[in-house]
C-alpha cells in the first residue's frame, strides 16, 4: 500500500450524521494534514496536525494522529450536502515532499 | 488570501506536440509544486522549486521540465505530449505555516 492510504475509499451517509475517514502512512513525519477536494477543482487546506499533538479541532472537523499506529482519523461531524467531495491526507516527513494519498469519496445525501 | 492561478483549466494536445502548463501565485512564497492527479492514484509530485531558478525532482519528473525565472511563476513542460500524461495537472504553493495552497488544475487531454 502507499504512503498515505486512505480508508473507506467511498463513503455514503445522510445529512447530519458523522462521517469517519482513515489515513494510514508508512515514514516518520512531521505533520499529517487533510485537505478536501470538490469535483474537478484544486485542493482545499483543511487541517494540519503536527506529530507531538494527539488531537485536533476545526469547527466540525476532529482529527487524531496516533503515530505509533502511524494512522491518523478525520471526523466530520453533523455532516452537510456540501461537504460532498473527496478528502485526501498528506503527511510531511521535512523534505517538502509532501506524499498524498488516494483519498477518500464522501457523499452525504440530503 | 493566498491566491494561484492555472494558465488553462481544459487543454487538448497532440503526441508530440511541446506543451507549457503555467502557474502564478500573487505572493512571496519561494516554494512550489506540480503535481498530477489520477484516479486511484492520488497526487504525485512531478517537481518542486524552492527558489528562482532551484528546482528538484518529485517521484514521477520523467518526461516533464520545469522553470522558475521568477518568483512568482512557476512552469511545468511537456517536452514531447505522450497519450499517458493525459491527466489532471495540480500547481500548488507552500506557505509559511506549512499548508499548500492549489490552483484550480489543468485538466489535459494527449490524442
Amino acid at each position: 500500500s502507499q504512503q498515505g492510504e486512505e480508508d473507506p475509499q467511498a463513503l455514503s451517509i445522510q445529512e447530519g450524521e458523522n462521517a469517519t475517514m482513515n489515513c494510514s502512512y508508512k515514514t516518520s513525519i512531521n505533520n499529517l494534514q487533510w485537505y478536501r477536494q470538490n469535483s474537478g477543482r484544486g485542493l482545499v487546506h483543511l487541517i494540519l496536525i503536527r506529530s507531538n499533538e494527539r488531537e485536533k479541532h476545526s469547527g466540525r472537523l476532529r482529527v487524531t494522529l496516533d503515530t505509533s499506529k502511524k494512522s491518523s482519523s478525520l471526523l466530520i461531524t453533523a455532516s452537510r450536502a456540501a461537504d460532498t467531495a473527496s478528502y485526501f491526507c498528506a503527511t510531511d516527513s521535512g523534505t517538502y515532499k509532501y506524499i498524498f494519498g488516494t483519498g477518500t469519496r464522501l457523499k452525504v445525501l440530503a | 488570501d493566498v491566491k494561484v492561478t492555472q494558465s488553462s483549466r481544459y487543454l487538448v494536445k497532440r503526441t508530440g506536440e511541446k506543451v507549457f502548463l503555467e502557474c502564478v501565485q500573487d505572493m512571496d512564497h519561494e516554494n512550489m509544486f506540480w503535481y498530477r492527479q489520477d484516479p486511484g492514484l492520488g497526487l504525485r509530485l512531478i517537481y518542486f522549486s524552492y527558489d528562482v531558478k532551484m528546482k528538484e525532482k518529485g517521484d514521477i519528473p520523467e518526461g516533464y521540465s520545469v522553470s522558475r525565472e521568477k518568483k512568482e511563476r512557476f512552469s511545468l513542460i511537456l517536452e514531447s505530449a505522450s497519450t499517458n500524461q493525459t491527466s489532471m495537472y495540480l500547481c500548488a504553493i507552500l506557505t509559511g505555516q506549512e499548508t499548500q495552497y492549489f490552483g484550480p488544475g489543468t485538466r489535459l487531454l494527449v490524442l
